[in-house]
């Protein structure tokens, strides 16, 4: 199984800052049509993840430009820009390019 | 707008069976595969399988393999996680997503106790 790592585990932010996520994965995500199903989830307190990025770097619908994804290969980035109070809750990077599909043990965003 | 709504959970004995229900809309369900995945209290989400749009295939994480089974009805637009044998291990907030958009549903909580 593909083994993610993320860090850190907590990340104090103060608002306004910007705050950077690793995600590493033991091997490549590079699938063979040439694409990395590399994705990454919010999961603000009491809610269901909710994804942010897909394929490394391609924001979903609705989310805002502030959030952006990096990386590649097998070292993975997500960047909040000027954080809001929103933006608080646990982030996750998830593989889809091998099964079984694996998270990331999560980094929680919390306000300084 | 997708809603996935997730139904079934329950305080369950270990050895025992139970059913979860996930009924979808707002999008064409026959022709998207559908995952299961869960969250044990305070931790991250594991993924549990997936079934093919059509049913055909179906994949499992290790962890459940020969107790879990996923099925659907895209007459009812519905998938079903069947779960047996169960054990403490498995108590979770267990949720239902849309293949490609990774949608969720709100979860159902799933207790594993005698």
């Amino acid at each position: 199984d593909i083994v993610m790592t993320q860090s850190p585990l907590s990340l104090p932010v103060t608002l306004g800052q910007s705050a950077s996520i690793s995600c590493r994965s033991n091997q490549s995500l590079v699938y063979s049509d040439g694409s990395t199903y590399l994705n990454w989830f919010q999961q603000r307190p009491g809610q269901s993840p909710r994804r942010l990025i897909y394929k490394v770097s391609n924001r979903d619908s609705g989310v805002p430009d502030r959030f952006s994804g990096s990386g590649s290969g097998s070292d993975f980035t997500l960047k909040i820009s000027r954080v809001e109070a929103d933006d608080i809750g646990v982030y996750y990077c998830m593989q889809g390019s091998q099964w079984p599909l694996t998270f990331g043990g999560g980094t929680k965003v919390e306000i300084k | 707008q997708v809603q996935l709504v997730e139904s079934g959970g329950g305080v369950v004995q270990p050895g025992k069976s139970l059913r979860l229900s996930c009924g979808a809309s707002g999008f064409t369900f026959s022709t998207y595969g559908m995952h299961w995945v869960r969250q044990a209290p305070g931790k991250g989400p594991e993924w549990v399988g997936v079934i093919s749009y059509d049913g055909s295939k179906k994949i499992f994480a290790d962890s459940v393999k020969g107790r879990f089974n996923i099925s659907r009805d895209n007459s009812k637009n519905t998938v079903y996680l069947q779960m047996d044998s169960l054990r403490a291990e498995d108590t979770a907030v267990y949720y239902c997503a849309k293949d490609q958009t990774w949608n969720w549903g709100q979860g159902t909580l799933v207790i594993v106790s005698s």
